[in-house]
């Protein structure tokens, strides 16, 4: 069954706290992404992963790290979130550069 | 700069009428389009996609979309909606490497 999950669903914190969004995919795809998505802005890319131990930034990298050290789990850290850091954040794999996307359910993040 | 563009940010439509979605994309080289479709607490789900060849491609649930290189457009249509398809439709192209960049959406409401 190919699916991408992440944990948790939702998720409640307080500014300057860190943050783990977790990711996992059983199709074995090399690469990974990490979004979110805010309303009216469609999704916008936070990191690249080509594979482990191999992460490039996308395009708000800012306030966000990755790591990928097994190539069906992939981690989004912010260290010390801030409050417009608050947002939907989805994980998604594909096989290649051109294939489609396969898209988790998403974790919703609200930073008080 | 790549970019996509959804002009239109609703689109309400009765039950069993057809249905367009605007898509304009802005990429001088040839363009891997997809259309992607997100209902309510849920990831993205791939409706379809078009790489080359006919530039009428198929998806599912009855939805297909025309690219036009000469207008930078990538319709999706569907001839008879129904109140399941609504839903949110975001527009997506890859240019080159393993970057795609999203629409902001069109929020799609059938009504009865």
């Amino acid at each position: 069954d190919m699916k991408v999950t992440q944990m948790p669903r939702y998720l409640i914190k307080r500014m300057g706290e860190n943050v783990l969004l977790e990711c996992g995919q059983d199709m074995s795809h090399e690469t990974m992404y990490w979004y979110r998505q805010d309303p009216g802005l469609g999704l916008q890319l936070i990191y690249i992963s080509y594979d482990v131990d191999s992460n490039s930034e996308g395009d708000i990298p800012k306030g966000y790290r990755v790591s990928r050290k097994k190539r069906e789990h992939f981690s989004l850290i912010l260290d010390s979130a801030k409050t417009n850091q608050t947002s939907v954040y989805f994980c998604a794999s594909s096989e290649g550069a051109g294939a489609e996307q396969f898209f988790g359910p998403g974790t919703r993040l609200t930073v008080l | 700069a790549q970019s996509v563009t959804q002009p239109d940010a609703r689109v309400t439509v009765s039950e069993g009428a057809s249905l367009q979605l605007r898509c304009k994309y802005s990429y001088s080289g040839t363009p891997y389009l997809f259309w992607y479709v997100q209902y309510p607490r849920q990831g993205l789900q791939l409706l379809l996609k078009y790489y080359s060849g006919d530039p009428v491609v198929q998806g599912v649930n009855g939805f297909e979309a025309e690219f036009s290189k000469s207008n930078s457009s990538f319709h999706l249509r569907k001839a008879s909606v129904h109140w399941s398809d609504s839903a949110v439709y975001f527009c997506a192209l890859r240019t080159g490497g393993y970057k795609v960049v999203f629409g902001s959406g069109t929020r799609l409401l059938v009504s009865p």
